[in-house]
């Protein structure tokens, strides 16, 4: 299966700046989509074809791509914030994957 | 308002038959292509499997992990999303979501696999 990476944690302070990666050999060629998940919540899309964003998405999330890596940047983070983003795209064959997931903890 | 509601999460037998329904509501449902993702307790989301809509042939696909156990089904006229799962494991236990891969999601049945 087609497989994205990210790391398994980011801690920022509130009103830092929040970067999380995903890395994949084909971002150059697939959209990104990007997802929030709260503790016993269904995810919720944050960020869509790798830098767009729905109206009731604040706007201090944003989304950027760039060769095989995609980045999720939350400007002045949140404490309510805090949670694990999967990133998630398609590979070459089609079939879609998630990434493992970043733990975003807000210290 | 847009929702999406599944059923059918139980416990069961490992080696057993299990199907999971999703209604839809609020939206365009025949229009979109539809998907299962899986969650395992304490794990990361799991892409299971897509139907496409009629207009692209109502084609399905599935994780290697599913394929040839599971099925995908969907029925227009009701807005409904169907997940049958066959020859169950214990790695098949977890939250499963139906959700339009993009801003729609459900809240998620519970799948319990034991011996």
């Amino acid at each position: 299966s087609y497989e994205l990476t990210q790391p398994p944690s980011v801690s920022v302070s509130p009103g830092q700046t929040a970067r999380i990666t995903c890395s994949g050999e084909a971002l150059p060629k697939k959209f990104v989509y990007w997802y929030q998940q709260k503790s016993g919540q269904a995810p919720v899309m944050v960020i869509y074809e790798d830098n767009k964003r729905l109206s009731r998405i604040p706007e201090r999330f944003s989304g950027s791509a760039s060769g095989t890596m995609a980045t999720l940047t939350i400007s002045g983070a949140q404490v309510e914030d805090e949670a694990d983003y999967y990133c998630y795209s398609a590979g070459i064959s089609g079939n879609p994957s998630f990434g493992p997931g970043t733990k975003l903890n807000i210290l | 308002e847009v929702r999406l509601v599944e059923s059918g999460g139980t416990w069961v037998q490992t080696g057993g038959s299990l199907r999971l329904s999703c209604v839809a509501s609020g939206f365009n449902f025949s229009n979109y292509w539809m998907s299962w993702v899986r969650q395992a307790p304490g794990q990361g989301l799991e892409w299971v499997g897509r139907i496409k809509d009629r207009a692209d042939g109502e084609t399905t696909h599935y994780a290697a992990p599913v394929k040839g156990r599971f099925t995908i089904s969907r029925d227009d006229s009701t807005k409904m999303l169907f997940l049958e799962m066959n020859s169950l494991r214990g790695e098949d236990a977890g939250v499963y979501y139906c959700t339009t891969e993009t801003q729609y999601w459900g809240h998620g049945t519970l799948v319990t696999v034991s011996p």
